[in-house]
Order: structure tokens, then sequence, then C-alpha cells
């Protein structure tokens, strides 16, 4: 089955850093998602990007779909950027999504 | 709107008996997906369905577990007979399209079972 790999596996920051997260997949996908799982485990939306360029806030993502990887960007970060993001894949009309295994983000004050 | 709600959101049980566990989707959306998250780890897939058709359930992990959606919207997950490896979060999600099409997912809060 398809791949998902996701990196760095852990990341630290002091708040206002910049960062980007890596999500590598295996086989062509016909959807890409983004979310963010808080401390209380609730997934949050935060891009629908199986291909193209997003920007919402201070998030922005890109996915190269031809060369299998989406990348994350957070920018000026904050204390409530805190938890883990995960990518997540669906391939071709099966409907589900596969998750990567997530990239633990702490920002420090 | 509404999102997509689970209950309970917490559930202990003993070993060996059932449980039953609950989604109601977003209001319109014909897609509903269920998974199980392991402490440490990304969601994995149980099962889909389309309406009240359940179209993959190559995900659950025995025939102790059981999914349906009878009305084409609140969708319940049944465990029989629980065993400790079934510890974990169970997710449901919807979406407004089908498969391969309009297929942004939306995450429940949740329902964090522990086997005892």
């Amino acid at each position: 089955g398809i791949q998902v790999e996701q990196s760095p596996p852990d990341l630290i920051l002091q708040e206002g850093a910049n960062s980007t997260l890596r999500c590598n997949f295996s086989d062509s996908v016909n959807n890409l998602q983004w979310f963010h799982q808080n401390p209380w485990g609730q997934l949050i939306n935060l891009f629908y990007i199986p291909s193209g360029t997003k920007q919402n806030g201070r998030l922005s993502a890109t996915t190269v779909a031809t060369e299998r990887y989406s990348l994350l960007y957070i920018s000026s970060s904050q204390t409530t950027d805190s938890g883990v993001y995960f990518c997540a894949v669906e391939r071709s009309n099966t409907g589900k999504l596969i998750f990567g295994q997530g990239t633990t983000l702490q920002v420090k004050p | 709107g509404a999102g997509v709600s689970q209950s309970p959101r917490y559930k202990v049980a003993k070993r060996g008996q059932d449980v039953a566990l609950r989604c109601d989707p977003i209001s319109g959306h014909v897609s509903l997906f269920w998974y199980q998250q392991a402490l440490g780890q990304g969601p994995e897939f149980l099962t889909y369905f389309q309406n009240e058709a359940q179209l993959d359930k190559s995900g659950l992990p025995s025939d102790r577990f059981f999914a349906e959606r009878p009305e084409g919207s609140v969708s319940t997950l049944k465990i029989q007979r629980t065993q400790q490896e079934d510890s974990a979060v169970y997710l449901c999600a919807s979406s407004l399209g089908l498969a391969g099409g309009d297929n942004e997912q939306f995450f429940g809060p949740g329902t964090r079972l522990t086997v005892l």
C-alpha cells in the first residue's frame, strides 16, 4: 500500500520562529489533507490541497503531486501552534485517508 | 454549523463486554468514515459508508467489529467481546462528496475506549 512519511518527527521552536514540515508519499494521490491535532485530541482541518499552494493566515501549504511531496509552512509560531501535525492522503477513489506518523511541534514562550 | 459529534467521549469497559460508539456526521454529508488511533500513532482506517451502504470494511481488525449506518446519517461502531488491544481512540469523519471527488474529511472529537 501507499507509504506516507513525515519529517521531522519532533520539532521544538521558540515563539516567533518559522518552520517547514514535510510529507512524502509513495504513489499518486487524488486528495491530500493537513491536520493539527490539539492537546485534547481534536483533528483540525488546516488544508485540503491535492496540488498547488494555499495560504491561511500564518500557515501555508504546497503540494507538488508529480514529485509526491507536500510542505506545510508555519510562520511566526505561537504557543497555541503546539501539537501534532498530520499529513493524510487518499489514493485514487478509495475514500480512505492514509495518515503519516505525524510531526510533534512544541512552541516555547 | 455543527460539526461531527461523537458519543460517548470516554468509555471504560471490562474485557469481554460489548460497546457501541455513536457518530453524528455533518448534516448532508454523504460519506462517513471510522478510524482507530492508537497512542502515539496516526489514525488508521476502519470502514467507509456512502449513504447507508458500507462500501469498504477492509480496515476492521476482526469480526468482533461491526459498523452500521441504517438511514444514511447516524452511524454506530460496535465492538463485541472487547479485548485490551481494542483500547484506542475511535474517530469518525464525514465528507460532503464521494470517494475520489470532493472528499475533504472533517473529524469528530473521538471516543476514547479503555478496556480493563
